[in-house]
Order: structure tokens, then C-alpha cells, then sequence
């Protein structure tokens, strides 16, 4: 059975820090792995998504890796900002299912 | 503006008294799931559908049912509720698996 582990559990970082986040699965079998925002009182927001045969993927000051042959993935936040203050989750598909197994997320605190 | 609505977003209710969160997209996706995310356990998959009238058990179907009559609708039901189902529920779509999910905004589900 899948599993999907991050690491740190939570992270507290002063603004304009470059910052890294970790995911980690252990089956390599997957589709693709999808990293989303959750704010409180609000749904999640896909932030990139990453096909299996790709190794990274950039939006902005965001910056996603894969390796899936280590089943790890981590998430860049260049120049962080208060507003990136939220949890992060990481989501992988496997090529034999159709569901989503997410870690439990890393909750990320930017302070001004 | 595309996006996924859930309603209604705060529910308490009664053991035993049937209820329906509705979900609706106006994207044209194919695809649509239900999760539930508790605390320590993370986002766990209930239910899911690839098109109309297909529809599949996920991670934890226990106690709930859906239909899936309509393309841009996918209701989740709890024909009994009890209390180990007060959980935030989120419904999700796609346009088909494997491509980016967007989330509802959530249903915080309170049974008493």
C-alpha cells in the first residue's frame, strides 16, 4: 500500500528565506505527484503537478522535483512571503489506481 | 469563473438522520471524488467516478453512497450518519485521471 511521508511536519521560517519541503512514497509505481496549498477554511490548491516521466516542474518562485526511482520528491519556495504562510501537501496517483494518497502536509509559517 | 462548490460548507447533524453534501463542477470534468481529511490521518479517498453512471469505492466507503446522474454533479450521501463520520469533506475533479485535481472549498460534517 502506498505511503506518503513529509517532512518537517511544520516549519517556521522568517520572510525572504529560501526554504525546501520533502516528500517521500514508497511505491515507485506512480502516475504522477501533485504538491497543493490548503489554507484554513478553504479547499486545496493544485500548485504543480509533475508526470512521471518528468523530473521537475517551475512555477513562479515555486520549484517542484521529482526522483522517482528514490520516491522522493521536494518542493523550492524561493523569496518566501507571509502570504505563502499555509500547509503544503503532497499527493502522488498511482499507475494502478485512481485515487490520490496524500502525506499529511507540512504547515509553513512566514513571519514578517 | 471554473471551480468546484460544495454545499452546504458547515453541517451538524444527528446520528441517524439521512443527509446529502452536494458538489458540482462547471469545468466538463470526467472525473470526480469524494475525500475525507481527519486529523493524523490525512486526505483518505472515499469515492470516486470516471464518467456518468460510473462509480467506484475508494479508500474508506464505509457508510456512504454517491450517484453520479449528471456530468457536472456527484453528491456524496450518508444514509446513516454516526459519529465517527464528523470529518472535513472535500469533493474534487478533473478533467481525467492523472491530470490536475481542483478541490472544492470543504464541508466541515459535525454528527451528534
Amino acid at each position: 500500500k502506498q505511503e506518503v511521508t513529509q517532512i518537517p511536519a511544520a516549519l517556521s521560517v522568517p520572510e525572504g528565506e529560501n526554504l525546501v519541503l520533502n516528500c517521500s512514497f514508497t511505491d515507485s509505481a506512480i502516475y504522477n505527484l501533485q504538491w497543493f496549498r490548503q489554507d484554513p477554511g478553504k479547499g486545496l490548491t493544485s500548485l504543480l503537478l509533475i508526470q512521471s516521466s518528468q523530473r521537475e516542474q517551475t512555477s513562479g518562485r515555486l520549484n517542484a522535483s521529482l526522483d522517482k526511482s528514490s520516491g522522493r520528491s521536494t518542493l523550492y519556495i524561493a523569496a518566501s512571503q507571509p502570504g505563502d504562510s499555509a500547509t503544503y501537501l503532497c499527493a502522488v496517483e498511482e499507475t494502478s489506481g485512481s485515487r490520490l494518497t496524500f502525506g499529511e502536509g507540512t504547515q509553513l509559517t512566514v513571519n514578517p | 469563473e471554473a471551480q468546484v462548490t460544495q454545499n452546504p460548507r458547515y453541517l451538524i447533524t444527528v446520528t441517524g438522520k439521512k443527509l446529502t453534501v452536494t458538489c458540482s463542477q462547471n469545468m466538463n470534468h470526467e472525473y470526480m471524488s469524494w475525500y475525507r481529511q481527519d486529523p493524523g490521518l490525512g486526505l483518505r479517498q472515499i469515492y470516486y467516478s470516471m464518467n456518468v453512471e460510473v462509480t467506484d469505492k475508494g479508500d474508506v466507503p464505509e457508510g456512504y453512497k454517491v450517484s453520479r446522474k449528471e456530468k457536472r454533479n456527484f453528491p456524496l450521501i450518508l444514509e446513516s450518519p454516526s459519529p465517527n463520520q464528523t470529518s472535513l469533506y472535500f469533493c474534487a475533479s478533473s478533467v481525467d485521471r492523472g491530470l490536475e485535481a481542483f478541490f472544492g472549498q470543504g464541508t466541515r460534517l459535525t454528527v451528534v
